[in-house]
């Protein structure tokens, strides 16, 4: 089945630094990619929506400037997180698609993100 | 906007019972629906996708039902065992993978030894 590698899986770090969390689409060119966001005991909730070569669409209520997302090629998109405060403590997993085959999303394993 | 719920949101029962999860949404318009499961700390794992023109899908002890009209989708898991607890969770699709996912907040599962 299609695979999704995202790292690392787990970042601890003081505030004010920048993290950057890489997902990869391992053996299919990914069409779109996705960042959700999930908080302890809460529901995933959609970030933004990244596509090959084109500005990501960010939701409602995420900041475009403090959620960098860079999706370079077919088979990796980044998200940095600029100026990390405890706020953005949170579970960040991305999923990839491709519009062949009619194929559901394929999600990663997810990076659990921690400022001291 | 949609919406997904899930009932009830905790769930502990002794091993070997056959138990329900609910999903409920407000917008019947999707695309199809799956449940995913996610254990503590992790990703999630995709347990069973249903098509909006499709009724039910099984996968070895798990069934899962959609009544698309009425914005409904259960999750039967039989004989249940220690192995499968963890956080089910719900999530619609309304645009065919081309969008994001809508999910609910899961329903955390304990099954006792």
């Amino acid at each position: 089945g299609a695979v999704v590698s995202q790292h690392p899986s787990r970042v601890i770090c003081k505030s004010g630094t920048s993290v950057k969390i890489e997902c990869r689409s391992l053996d299919f060119q990914a069409t779109t990619m996705f960042w959700y966001r999930q908080f302890p005991k809460q529901s995933l909730m959609l970030m933004a929506t990244s596509n090959e070569g084109s500005k990501a669409t960010y939701e409602q209520g995420v900041e475009k400037d403090k959620f960098l997302i860079n999706h370079a090629s077919l088979t990796l998109s980044t998200l940095t997180v600029t100026s990390a405060h405890p706020e953005d403590s949170s579970f960040y997993i991305c999923s990839a698609w491709t519009e062949r085959g009619n194929q559901p999303q394929h999600f990663g394993d997810g990076t659990r993100l921690s400022i001291l | 906007k949609q919406e997904v719920t899930q009932i009830p949101a905790a769930l502990s029962v002794p091993e070997g019972e056959n138990l329900v999860l609910n999903c409920s949404f407000t917008d019947s318009a999707i695309y199809n629906l799956q449940w995913f499961r996610q254990d503590p700390g992790k990703g999630l794992t995709s347990l069973l996708l249903i098509q909006s023109s499709q009724r039910e899908q099984t996968s070895g002890r798990l069934n899962a039902s959609l009544d698309k009209s009425s914005g409904r989708s259960t999750l039967y898991i039989a004989a249940s065992q220690p192995g499968d607890s963890a956080t089910y969770l719900c999530a619609v699709d309304l645009w065919g993978g081309a969008d994001g996912l809508t999910f609910g907040k899961g329903t955390h599962l304990i099954i006792q030894p």
